[in-house]
């Protein structure tokens, strides 16, 4: 079975601070897709990225980043000198097949104060 | 606009009653997907469709649930006899099959409130 774990449920900091949200991933299958979506209070899912399990290389997009760990299961990712807009729910997801469901995880809501 | 397109936006309805919910895809999207998600949850699959055909659905989809796609495009979600832990947003999401990662679009969502 697949499964993904968001430990952190709500997290708190002060605008311009760096933040990492914390995903760990189970899953028996060597291929596999780790998703990472934002949910602001409008309620859409807008998404961020992609990443394959093939594919381990660091991505920085802006003041986003994430790193993979095959070794330890994880995908986190990083705002750096976060900013009052960041502020949203942030979902971790992973799919075992291309074209298969999005399994998620229960999310992080990320307060960034002013 | 071209984005996956949900109606209504918003449902409020007594527990009992019938509701129905509306998915358009993005024009040609082959496959369509209904996912609910719950207060303090991340989303959850229900069912897919490919085409016409409904190839999978979660455990999570009781018997009160109906999904159909009639002519492979749009498709609706019924849930008859409303309770109120139906209480839910209620997600649907589109992709094309074809070569390579299939990515799924998502619609912004029916928000039903049971009372």
């Amino acid at each position: 079975a697949q499964k993904v774990t968001q430990a952190q449920t709500e997290i708190s900091v002060v605008e311009k601070e760096d933040v990492t949200l914390d995903c760990v991933y189970e899953t028996r299958d060597t291929t596999y897709y780790l998703f990472w979506y934002k949910q602001p209070p409008s309620g859409e899912l807008v998404f961020l990225i992609r990443r394959n399990s093939f594919d381990e290389q660091n991505e920085i997009s802006g003041r986003y980043s994430w790193n993979f760990q095959k070794s330890t299961s994880s995908f986190n990712f990083t705002i750096t000198a976060s900013q009052v807009v960041d502020s949203a729910v942030y979902f971790c997801a992973l799919s075992v097949n291309r074209d298969d469901k999005i399994i998620f995880g229960k999310g992080t809501r990320l307060h960034i104060l002013p | 606009d071209t984005g996956v397109s949900q109606d209504p936006r918003h449902k409020i309805t007594k527990r009992g009653q019938n509701v129905t919910f509306r998915c358009d895809p993005i024009s040609e999207h082959n496959r369509l997907y209904w996912y609910r998600q719950t207060l303090g949850q991340g989303p959850e699959f229900l069912t897919y469709f490919q085409n016409e055909a409904q190839l999978e659905k979660s455990r999570l989809l009781s018997d009160r649930f109906s999904a159909e796609r009639p002519k492979g495009s749009f498709s609706t979600l019924e849930i008859q006899r409303t309770e109120q832990g139906d209480s839910a947003m209620y997600l649907c999401a589109s992709s094309l099959v074809g070569e390579g990662y299939s990515e799924q679009f998502f619609g912004p969502g029916t928000r039903l409130t049971v009372l």
